[in-house]
């Protein structure tokens, strides 16, 4: 099965840095994606990372380290509409497993 | 990015009565579609996952009588709550499957949310 890790809550400054951390057990590995929810919406795609490393894209990066079950999506330059819940989900097969979501509110 | 729609966004709905909710992707062919629902303030859980031209693959705890899925092409899946009651209401999400840039991903459709009175 799996078991997906990641803080419940986050506040952080507009224009600052924050780091959103997630820590996996699972079964079979496949990838590891972050997406973006804002409230009453579907989510976004946001990364990908199935290799170890970090994968760049603009203001968002998202790093992986496949040994230790652990990622991390790393906001840079925050604005008030990245205020939301971001999903960390572990593909295993062809099937996505979502953590409980971080949620994240930027604040003046 | 690719675009996956949903149909209705919104349903309300007497208890007792059937509701489909179409998924479809738009502009790439999904032979995969998931369905997923959100209770408020919790994640996604995996309802089923939809095969093209195959019967779809339901995940533990989830009735597939209660929940019909058919994914008769390449870009549509639908789900049907049949004889719905309050419980069933929730915010339905699909997503499709796209393996057309070679990097395979999952795109959402912007929900569903059912209200049974």
């Amino acid at each position: 099965g799996q078991n997906i890790d990641q803080p419940t809550e986050m506040t952080a400054t507009e224009g600052a840095i924050v780091q959103i951390n997630c820590t996996y057990q699972t079964s079979g590995f496949n990838g590891l994606f972050w997406y973006q929810q804002h409230a009453g919406e579907a989510p976004t795609f946001l990364s990908y990372n199935v290799l170890d490393g970090l994968e760049e894209k603009g203001r968002f990066s998202s790093f992986l380290s496949r040994s230790k079950g652990y990622s991390y999506l790393l906001l840079k330059e925050l604005q008030m509409k990245d205020s939301a819940s971001y999903l960390c989900a572990v593909r295993a097969g062809y099937q996505l497993t979502f953590g409980k979501g971080t949620k994240l509110s930027v604040i003046p | 990015g690719a675009v996956v729609s949903q149909h209705p966004s919104r349903v309300i709905c007497k208890s007792g009565t059937s509701v489909k909710i179409e998924c479809r992707s738009l502009d790439f062919q999904a032979t995969t579609m998931f369905w997923y629902r959100q209770f408020p303030k919790q994640s996604l859980m995996l309802m089923a996952t939809s095969n093209e031209g195959s019967k779809a693959t339901y995940e533990q705890g989830v009735e597939k009588d209660k929940f019909l899925i058919n994914h008769a092409s390449l870009t549509l899946s639908t789900l049907t709550v049949t004889s719905a009651h309050p419980e069933d209401s929730s915010f339905y999400i699909c997503s499709a499957r796209d393996r057309s840039l070679g990097v395979e991903t999952q795109y959402f459709g912007p929900g569903t949310r059912l209200l049974v009175l």
